[in-house]
């Protein structure tokens, strides 16, 4: 069955500090891996996705298919992270994704 | 553009009675989708349009539930003979696409239903 686990509901790190989301999936193809963030009041939107292999606000993701894993990863942690973090997966060539339960970020001055 | 238009974005209602709620997307966006979220959850995929086609459709929607997008532009959701398990925020999304590649969604505000 395809699911898309996080483990962590909240994670609270200092300003400046490393910050990891953890994201673990389980799916029998070729998945497309994003993640979303949610800031207070605004919307869902997309932060990055796999095949981009880019950074965006300065975070990164790397997926591990070996671990199925996609895990969310800055080096310098900014109090304008704060947010809720959803790690989603896509079935290439269906349209169905999957949305983690979310990880809740907060960055302490 | 003002991105993702959902209405209304709050519905109160009675339990039993029907609820429908509005999606218009992004003008040049071929594919939407309808979502479901409950409180400490992330959205649960409830169905998916590409042009006025339904393609897909989880077995979380169940026969109370019907959408539709006709000519492929907004879509609505219809919730009949509403239950207390219904309250919920419901996410709609589009995206721009052809073939299997999965472009990214751009998400709507939601309409919060509360049943009473």
């Amino acid at each position: 069955a395809q699911r898309v686990t996080q483990p962590e509901k909240l994670l609270s790190v200092f300003k400046g500090a490393p910050v990891e989301l953890k994201c673990n999936y389980s799916y029998s193809g070729s998945p497309e891996l994003f993640w979303y963030v949610q800031y207070s009041r605004q919307r869902l939107q997309l932060l990055l996705r796999h095949i981009s292999r880019e950074s965006i606000k300065g975070f990164t993701a790397d997926l591990n298919k070996g671990e199925t894993s996609f895990h969310l990863k800055k080096p310098f942690a900014q109090e304008e992270d704060s947010a809720m973090y959803y790690c989603a997966l896509s079935n290439t060539g269906g349209f169905k994704t999957i949305f983690g339960a979310g990880t809740r970020l907060f960055v302490k001055a | 553009d003002t991105g993702v238009s959902q209405n209304p974005r709050h519905k109160i209602t009675k339990r039993g009675q029907n609820v429908t709620f509005r999606c218009d997307p992004i003008s040049e966006h071929n594919r939407l989708y309808w979502y479901r979220q409950t409180l400490g959850q992330g959205p649960e995929f409830l169905t998916y349009f590409q042009n006025e086609a339904q393609l897909e459709k989880s077995r979380l929607l169940s026969d109370r539930f019907s959408a539709e997008r006709p000519k492929g532009s907004f879509s609505t959701l219809e919730i009949q003979r509403t239950e207390q398990g219904d309250s919920a925020m419901y996410l709609c999304a589009s995206s721009v696409g052809t073939g299997p590649s999965n472009q990214p969604q751009h998400f709507g505000d939601g309409t919060r239903l509360s049943i009473l």
